[in-house]
């Protein structure tokens, strides 16, 4: 059974830019979050999808970050215009229950 | 609110030395507990789970037991090895709860 898959693994970009992260779960999980970690800082919580709906996005910084779950499958977080403090790791995770899988990060840095 | 407080790392052993990683929490009820582990390049791992009171996680020669009257699951293992190297997160699921609170996470180095 594939894992999580994450795309890209990684990416360098200037501030003001746009990227688009992409996150595929385990087939059948309907359950996906998004988490990142900020330079060395404990992992947090961004988002969660129960299949295509946004079950809670109380962790989301601001309105630069926009994630989607079309058709309830893959999911994309989009971040623009990116800022230098949003360089990090970001994780995506699913489950159907309460066990996690995570896939490997992408890591972002924002010049 | 949730939290989770992990020993501050790095932490370096010799091969089979024991090893504690702490780690306490703070929930409203009775949270799951979990230690992921990330390996060098790879992304985090489950290693081991528990979701009452006094249930013991074990995995790969780890073992975590959720005490819920120190509010900790401490990780241990008895013998160390080289390839135990990585980072080490625990983190918690308030009860109805989805989304996971991490710790810090604690770097282990494992010497021959």
């Amino acid at each position: 059974e594939a894992g999580v898959t994450q795309f890209p693994s990684h990416s360098v970009i200037e501030k003001g830019q746009t990227v688009t992260l992409r996150c595929d779960p385990i087939s059948g999980h309907d359950n996906l979050y998004w988490y990142r970690r900020v330079m060395g800082k404990e992992i947090k919580f961004l988002l969660h999808f129960v299949k295509e709906s946004k079950q809670d996005e109380s962790g989301m910084p601001n309105n630069r970050f926009l994630a989607e779950r079309t058709g309830g499958t893959y999911s994309t977080l989009k971040v623009q215009p990116a800022e230098l403090e949003d360089s990090g790791v970001y994780f995506c995770a699913s489950s159907h229950s309460k066990t996690q899988y995570f896939g490997p990060g992408t890591r972002l840095l924002v010049l | 609110g949730n939290s989770v407080t992990q020993m501050e790392g790095p932490v370096t052993l010799s091969e089979e030395a024991f090893l504690t990683i702490n780690c306490t929490y703070t929930a409203t009820g009775y949270p799951s507990l979990f230690w992921y582990v990330q390996y060098p390049g790879e992304g985090l791992q489950l290693l081991l789970k528990a979701t009452k009171a006094d249930d013991k996680g074990s995995n790969k020669g780890f073992e975590a037991t959720y005490r819920k009257e120190t509010t900790s699951f401490h990780l241990e293992k008895g013998s160390v090895q080289v390839s135990d190297s990585a980072v080490y997160f625990c983190a918690l699921v308030g009860p109805g709860a989805n989304n996971l609170f991490f710790g810090t996470g604690t770097r282990l180095t494992v010497i021959p």
